[in-house]
């Protein structure tokens, strides 16, 4: 699986948009970019994953470029409980089984 | 509760000795996974189950790590010879299939070897 790198950690105002940034130049065509978060003393817990296009759900949005060599999160309205280290990963999907490879990931602080 | 259970949510030994950390996955999940997160570390992958069958064990750093998962439901991870180097949170996820988008992950077990 391809590496990526984010910053290792953020601040973000309660209320207000978060948005987690990841580069992953190396990024082959059959892989999806994959965003866990791991709140404190928790097991990481599945966010969202695209392979190109733009995706949203309840909890978040993912943007990834065109070239697909970066993305951002955007948690649209953070809250104190978001709170967490999040990780983003690139994995092969809908091929059988390819497991999850975490990096170091970004903290977010989200401050009232 | 419907999530992945891990058992004991803490566990202290002394150097040397054996333990088991076991892992409930969610019902009809067919794939599981064992992972290991040291402080201020991502998970680190370390054993994968398809079934009854360890598919994928490349992650467990040496031959006294050893995992099961006989009837293909509960799993327990195995450690002989504690080390104090072997102190870390170890984490059980399980997914539908091996392909599934999402894995779900439980709370942990806190291996803290003295």
């Amino acid at each position: 699986d391809a590496k990526t790198t984010q910053p290792t950690s953020m601040d973000c105002a309660e209320g207000r948009a978060a948005n987690l940034p990841c580069n992953h130049s190396t990024i082959s065509g059959n892989e999806y970019v994959y965003w866990y978060r791991q709140i404190h003393s928790q097991g990481p817990q599945y966010i969202i994953h695209g392979l190109k296009n733009n995706e949203t759900n309840e909890m978040a949005s993912l943007i990834i470029t065109e070239d697909r060599k970066s993305s951002t999160l955007i948690l649209p309205h953070a809250t104190l409980r978001d709170t967490a280290v999040y990780y983003c990963i690139v994995r092969v999907a809908n091929s059988g089984y390819s497991t999850l490879t975490f990096g170091k990931g970004t903290m977010l602080l989200v401050s009232p | 509760g419907a999530g992945v259970s891990q058992t004991p949510s803490n566990k202290v030994t002394e150097k040397g000795k054996y333990v088991e950390l076991r892992c409930d996955p969610i019902s009809g999940h067919t794939a599981l996974y064992w992972y290991r997160q040291s402080l201020g570390q991502g998970p680190e992958f370390l054993i994968y189950f398809q079934g009854t069958g360890a598919a994928d064990d490349s992650g467990l750093p040496n031959d006294r790590f050893f995992a099961v998962r006989p009837e293909g439901s509960v799993s327990t991870l195995k450690i002989q010879r504690t080390e104090r180097g072997d102190s870390a949170v170890y984490l059980c996820a399980s997914s539908f299939s091996p392909g599934s988008d999402e894995a779900f992950f439980g709370q942990g077990t806190r291996l803290t070897v003295v």
